[in-house]
């Protein structure tokens, strides 16, 4: 069975251009939600989507955003990059909003 | 970022040892989750923990909920070489709106064959 699929693996952009994430969850799963590593940490809670809904935000600024489509495919977008959003972009998928989540391999995100 | 304070932050130990790390929050979550990641890629699901008190083996892991559910353990037994990774804790808050997990800054484990 197909885990969580994530694309590209991995990206280099400029200060100030826009990324988009993408992710195909877990078959059946219908929860999704993104979160970014920085080195050396765990990683931090950006969005959660259920059933097309957002449920949750974490503490990241406007520039940061998603959306969940019919399929349960997502999508995160992050507008006006800086240095500082260089990270490990992580998707993970649960059946509900509230079963464990299962984790892709990450879009590795580079801005210089 | 709010993060669970996890312990140690690194391990050297050699083949066959026991391991222990532990997390601690000053929240109550009511799911305690363990995570290992290996370089390159996300973080795999190893352990589960749903009620206070719980203890719940996995092979050789063996992971524990806190009393006061704010703190959870994880032991591995009788290390081998392929364990070596980085372990992380997570709580979860699981509510009507969802339950996004807090992370704890990881252990690293290296494992001397």
């Amino acid at each position: 069975d197909a885990g969580v699929t994530q694309s590209p693996t991995h990206l280099i952009k400029t200060r100030g251009q826009h990324v988009t994430l993408r992710c195909s969850p877990i078959s059946g799963h219908k929860s999704v939600s993104w979160y970014q590593q920085v080195l050396g940490q765990g990683p931090q809670f950006i969005f959660q989507y259920y059933e097309k809904e957002e449920r949750g935000r974490g503490n990241f600024p406007d520039r940061f955003s998603a959306r969940q489509f019919p399929n349960y495919s997502s999508e995160l977008n992050v507008n006006a990059l800086l240095l500082g959003d260089s990270a490990l972009y992580l998707c993970a998928s649960s059946v509900t909003g509230n079963s464990p989540l299962h984790f892709g391999n990450g879009t590795r995100l580079t801005v210089t | 970022g709010q993060q669970l304070n996890q312990s140690p932050q690194s391990m050297f130990i050699q083949e066959g040892e026991d391991v222990s790390m532990n997390c601690t929050s000053s929240s109550i979550f009511n799911t305690w989750l363990w995570y290992k990641q290996d370089p390159g890629e996300g973080p795999v699901l190893l352990i589960a923990l749903y009620k206070a008190g719980e203890l719940t083996s996995n092979g050789r892991l063996t992971a524990q909920f806190g009393i006061t559910r704010k703190d959870s353990f994880l032991n591995i037994s009788a290390s081998i070489p392929s364990d070596v990774g980085i372990y992380f804790c997570a709580g979860q808050m699981r509510n009507n709106q969802g339950g996004k997990l807090i992370f704890g800054q990881g252990t690293e484990l290296s494992v001397k064959p």
